[in-house]
């Protein structure tokens, strides 16, 4: 029961550098997330895809671009990183989209702990 | 823009205690509440209440909706050091697919 698969789990880059993170859901799920975690601020919306072929930008979408590469992967990329972000990033799936049940409940990953220097 | 507050920002009991998580949220179309637990890495689902479902228990932990409040608690009774964790709230607008969006959490420490 693998659910949500984050890699990698850590990294540090230098300002300036590119990189991608990846995300795979093995739940069959419509909808995938990607969001961010600062220390007090709860968990922000990066991007979102609420279906396969669909992204949309969530609350906090500057510095970042998403592929939604088929319906298991969602992967976030970061073209030129700034210590701002600096934070961890979390990945979530759920299996529907406004739809009031519990199709909206979204799982999430382990987790990608980014340093910027 | 939708807002959720969580209260206290932390809290330290000692295990056997009972505890009560405060949120409260502002949003233009509710559909959902959700409750997450949070220990060292992913946030794991607790409950989730809605107009339809306004009271959830499962074991030592239960949560109701007080929708005239704008609000939600969840308790927890007979602490233990494993109930340790950031609690998350979580808000569901009709307005806005499935997006939810977060409070700050309530950190929570059990002490022996």
């Amino acid at each position: 029961n693998a659910g949500v698969t984050q890699t990698p789990k850590f990294q540090v880059l230098k300002t300036g550098q590119s990189m991608t993170l990846q995300c795979a859901q093995d739940m069959n799920h419509n909808s995938m997330y990607w969001y961010r975690q600062d220390p007090g601020m709860g968990l922000r919306l990066i991007y979102y895809s609420a279906s396969e072929g669909t992204t949309d930008k969530g609350e906090v979408p500057n510095g970042y671009n998403v592929s939604r590469l088929n319906k298991r992967e969602f992967s976030l990329r970061l073209e030129s990183a700034a210590p701002s972000q600096t934070s961890v990033y979390f990945c979530a799936s759920s299996e529907g989209w406004g739809q009031g049940s519990a199709k909206n409940i979204q799982y999430f990953g382990a987790g990608t702990r980014l340093s910027v220097l | 823009e939708d807002k959720v507050v969580q209260s206290p920002l932390s809290l330290v009991v000692h295990e056997g205690d009972t505890v009560t998580l405060n949120c409260s949220y502002e949003v233009t179309n509710f559909r959902s509440l959700l409750w997450y637990k949070q220990e060292k890495k992913a946030p794991t689902f607790l409950f989730m209440l809605t107009s339809s479902g306004i009271e959830k228990k499962s074991g030592r932990l239960s949560s109701i909706l007080d929708k005239k409040e704008l609000s939600s608690i969840l308790n927890i009774t007979a602490t233990q050091t494993g109930d340790s964790a950031i609690y998350l709230c979580a808000v569901g607008n009709n307005n806005a697919g499935n997006m939810l969006t977060f409070g700050g959490g309530t950190r929570l420490m059990v002490k022996p």
